[in-house]
């Protein structure tokens, strides 16, 4: 009964590689994200969907594209993996109304870019 | 200056001792403060949230936030080796504003 869950949970891939994380809430919440946080633990956000819609796509490479099927689904597809994208990211689910203090998080996954 | 800083540690305390972890931050417009708790290799999960200034107290745990001063702690009483982790605090203006987080500071209770 795993609120937010991603795949994978690791991923190690060579540069140039297309990779796809997925991630799904059973929550019912209607805004999901996509966080990056790097070797320093700064958490970043990426992108930002309100039931289904892009209403946040921070100054990331356009070699991520977020898509999402329904509002319990939020992919992150990644082209030409580089180096500097080995990372650890975060998908996040917030309920509406609550001024997105309330996210809950998954687990991560662990990519590294070889 | 980023807008919110942390110091990352670690801080290394006796089971027992009192906690204090603090972020500051430099955008006056924050409403909504929040502290996260991620153990090693999991998500973050939220602890706690504040609005405006004042204290909230929630067990062992108390957030303080301090508007005039920009700055907000979280105290942890009777601290325990389970508390080890690292704690990310983060602001947000409210609404639809994606919250902002401090790089999180790695807390270490040994026994």
């Amino acid at each position: 009964d795993t609120a937010v869950s991603q795949t994978p949970k690791y991923l190690v891939t060579q540069m140039g590689n297309d990779k796809s994380i997925k991630c799904e809430q059973n929550l019912g919440h209607d805004t999901m994200y996509w966080y990056k946080q790097d070797s320093k633990k700064f958490l970043k956000i990426m992108f930002s969907y309100n039931n289904k819609e892009l209403i946040i796509n921070e100054t990331v490479p356009n070699r991520f594209s977020p898509k999402s099927p329904d509002k319990a689904h939020l992919n992150l597809h990644i082209n030409s993996l580089e180096l500097g994208d080995s990372a650890v990211y975060f998908c996040a689910s917030s309920h509406p109304g609550t001024v997105n203090t309330e996210a809950f998080f998954g687990q991560g996954t662990r990519l590294t870019v070889v | 200056q980023k807008e919110v800083e942390q110091d990352p540690g670690p801080l290394s305390v006796p089971e027992g001792a009192i906690v204090s972890l603090n972020c500051t931050y430099s955008n006056s417009a924050f409403q909504y403060f929040m502290w996260y708790r991620q153990y090693s290799r999991k998500g973050p999960e939220l602890l706690m949230y504040t609005y405006s200034s004042g204290n909230k107290e929630d067990g062992r745990f108390t957030a303080q936030v301090d508007k005039s001063s920009k700055y907000i702690s979280l105290f942890i009483r009777d601290s325990q080796p389970s508390d080890s982790a690292t704690y990310l605090c983060a602001m947000s203006r409210g609404g639809s504003y994606i919250p902002t987080f401090g790089r999180g500071t790695s807390l270490i209770v040994h026994p």
